[in-house]
């Protein structure tokens, strides 16, 4: 089983629509964690960074991290076709800090 | 350039043959990480540099596998005698501290081995 899980998808919504990506992980020693957007063809971009539990919100995304059930969310809001991407979810262990742990990534296309 | 910058995009090698794989950070980035990603796969660790120092190699698949950063900015992977399960996506990332936590990837070097 892998460190971090991820439900590859793809998840299709239309325009406009709530979407809610998450990933569960195994490793307790995980805290700090990250979402990146990977186009076609392109490389990861990072999207959103916390640090242990809690909520952070930068426009249309929060990003919502629970410790407890190590369980870790994206939900962008009013999406739009060019949120269609393939979204990672990352994390590091604060004694390993220089090495991201990577979900399989969640496919979304978003229809117009 | 403004980003970090890969080359080759694209390589196609013959198994057995070996490959080199460039990656020019951002400007004044201490931190450069390499990663690999197989097809519809997350990016996997292989190795970090800060300046000139190697300080991890843990996921170096195999001592095929060959990273340097002799002047602590541009940084080169290779690959020796390539093997078919090497075709994958090598991802180049820096950071201009010493976290990786927040770092900037490239576009990749897609490598296929036939």
């Amino acid at each position: 089983q892998k460190e971090v899980e991820q439900d590859p998808g793809p998840l299709s919504v239309p325009e406009g629509a709530i979407v809610s990506l998450n990933c569960t992980y195994s490793n307790s020693a995980f805290q700090y964690f990250m979402w990146y957007r990977q186009y076609s063809r392109k490389g990861p971009e990072l999207l959103m960074y916390t640090y242990s539990s809690g909520n952070k919100e930068d426009g249309r995304f929060t990003a919502q991290v629970d410790k407890s059930s190590k369980y870790i969310s994206l939900f962008i809001r009013d999406s739009q076709p060019s949120d269609s991407a393939t979204y990672l979810c990352a994390m590091s262990a604060a004694n390993a800090g220089n090495m991201l742990t990577f979900g399989g990534g969640t496919r979304l296309m978003v229809k117009p | 350039g403004a980003g970090v910058s890969q080359s080759p995009r694209y390589k196609v090698a013959k198994r057995g043959q070996d490959v080199a794989l460039r990656c020019d950070p951002i400007s004044g980035h201490v931190s450069l990480f390499w990663y690999q990603q197989a097809l519809g796969q997350g990016p996997e660790f292989l190795t970090y540099f800060q300046n000139e120092a190697q300080l991890d190699k843990s996921g170096l698949p195999s001592d095929r596998f060959f990273a340097e950063r002799p002047e602590g900015s541009v940084s080169t992977l290779k690959i020796q005698r390539t093997q078919q399960e090497d075709s994958a996506v090598y991802l180049c990332a820096s950071s201009p501290g010493l976290s990786g936590n927040t770092i900037y990837f490239g576009e990749g070097s897609w490598l296929t081995v036939v």
